[in-house]
């Protein structure tokens, strides 16, 4: 089974300022990788995949990286709303098995 | 657009099966662009893949929880469902029924996601 590693665990930032998520694969994933953000009480919304192509919807300060077992996420400007849980979540071998981080709670400095 | 919604029993007795049915509107669950999946979370944890299955019946399940799971779909009424059998404490969790849509390049992972169902696991 593909581990996903997050981190940090909870990353502490200012709004305005830039968030960077790290995410790290077991193995290679190549760029079967998304990221999901999870506000209380409401279910994950995908805003990455493919590593690096943002969902439908999904505003242009967020931007994700990588390839491999290496792979970023980055919130460019933090705006209010953004403070929440990131997941990042490996898909390399679907439909067969997918397999998510543990998770990065991002709050307010 | 396509929209997905948990529903079943929000408390399951131990050694009992847990059952649930996603209801989905906006499209076809017959459509051949999605596979159609279960995710859970414990309460203030993280998320698990539960498994999931092809309009045609397919299916694929999480090693860890494979002995357990049973995933169906029922064309006529746009449905698909899931039993999880002999649920202990630790299956308590909320539950989503979720699509990932197969014919996007590159690969996409999972969306759209149902707002999710608390089940319990309590005598």
């Amino acid at each position: 089974e593909i581990v996903m590693t997050q981190s940090p665990a909870t990353l502490s930032v200012s709004p305005g300022e830039r968030a960077t998520l790290s995410c790290r694969a077991s193995q290679s994933v190549s760029s079967n990788l998304a990221w999901y953000q999870q506000k209380p009480g409401q279910a994950p919304r995908l805003l990455i995949y493919g590593a690096s192509t943002r969902a439908t919807g999904i505003p242009a300060r967020f931007s994700g990286s990588g390839s491999g077992t290496e792979f970023t996420l980055t919130i460019s400007s933090l705006q209010s709303e953004d403070f929440a849980v990131y997941y990042c979540q490996q898909y390399n071998n679907w439909p067969l098995m997918y397999t998510f981080g543990q998770g990065t709670k991002l709050e307010i400095k | 657009q396509l929209q997905l919604q948990e529903s079943g029993p929000g408390l399951v007795k131990p050694s009992e099966t847990l059952s649930l049915t996603c209801t989905v509107s906006g499209g076809s669950i017959s459509s051949s662009s999605y596979y159609w999946g279960w995710i859970r979370q414990p309460p203030g944890k993280g998320l698990e893949w539960i498994g999931s299955i092809y309009y045609s019946g397919s299916t694929y399940y999480n090693p860890s929880l494979k002995s357990r799971v049973t995933i169906s779909v029922d064309t006529s009424k746009n449905q698909f469902s899931l039993k999880l059998s002999s649920v202990t404490a630790a299956d308590t969790a909320v539950y989503y029924c979720c699509g990932q849509n197969i014919v996007v390049v590159p690969a996409q992972g999972f969306d759209p996601w149902g707002q999710g169902t608390l089940v319990t696991v309590s005598s």
